[in-house]
């Protein structure tokens, strides 16, 4: 079964700082990968996903991720985050085709200080 | 507007009292799945539905039922709940479920259901 992995569970940082939080997942097959977020009190919404072609995505809000298949990685990354940030982040995986049932990740909760 | 909607979004009940969380949505997508999430356990699935009458465990079925009669609602279904239950409920759905190329599609989640079993 495939599995996520977030390696950060709190992060903590200051405005203007630059964010990476890890994704990693164990299926070795061909993936489409997602990043969620979560702010206070709301539900998760779409960042960004990659299903092909550039392995570097661009989301909204400024975010960014890169799909390192090498690595099993699709890490999320932003240069500057704002205290508007402060939220929770969900990694999740699909296997490509075939039946629909994405894996999450623990999720990360970040909290930026202004 | 494109929509995922939950009711009720906070409930309170006691140990055993039957209750159904309602799920809806108007986007007409075919996959709709229900989700529990935890604190530092994420997002667990509990079932998903692929289409009509088309219904599957997820990772953490057990205590719950769903069914999925029409194509936008798909309860979710508490026959004698317990304390371990507390939690917070997500409902989502996705356009496509079934065959390859659907399973980039996203997820569109519901507000969340907050449920405390006492």
């Amino acid at each position: 079964a495939q599995s996520v992995s977030q390696h950060n569970h709190h992060v903590i940082l200051s405005e203007a700082a630059s964010l990476e939080l890890g994704c990693n997942y164990s299926y070795g097959g061909t993936v489409n990968l997602f990043w969620y977020v979560q702010y206070p009190g709301q539900h998760l919404q779409l960042l960004l996903k990659y299903f092909s072609g550039d392995p570097l995505v661009k989301g909204i809000k400024g975010f960014e991720a890169e799909f390192i298949k090498s690595k099993f990685s699709f890490n999320l990354r932003k240069p500057s985050v704002q205290w508007s940030d402060t939220a929770e982040y969900f990694c999740a995986v699909n296997r490509a085709g075939g039946s629909y049932i994405p894996t999450f990740g623990r999720g990360t909760s970040l909290i930026v200080h202004p | 507007e494109a929509q995922v909607t939950q009711n009720p979004r906070y409930l309170i009940t006691v140990t055993g009292k039957k209750l159904t969380v309602t799920c809806s949505q108007n986007m007409n997508h075919e996959y709709m799945s229900w989700y529990r999430q935890d604190p530092g356990l994420g997002l667990r699935q509990i079932y998903y539905s692929m289409n009509v009458e088309v219904t599957d465990k997820g990772d953490v079925p057990e205590g719950y039922k769903v069914s999925r009669k029409e194509k936008r609602n798909f309860p979710l279904i508490l026959e004698s709940p317990s304390p371990n239950q507390t939690s917070l409920y997500f409902c989502a759905s996705s356009p496509s479920g079934i065959g390859g190329g659907s399973s980039y599609n996203e997820q569109f989640f519901g507000p969340g259901t907050r449920l405390t079993v006492l």
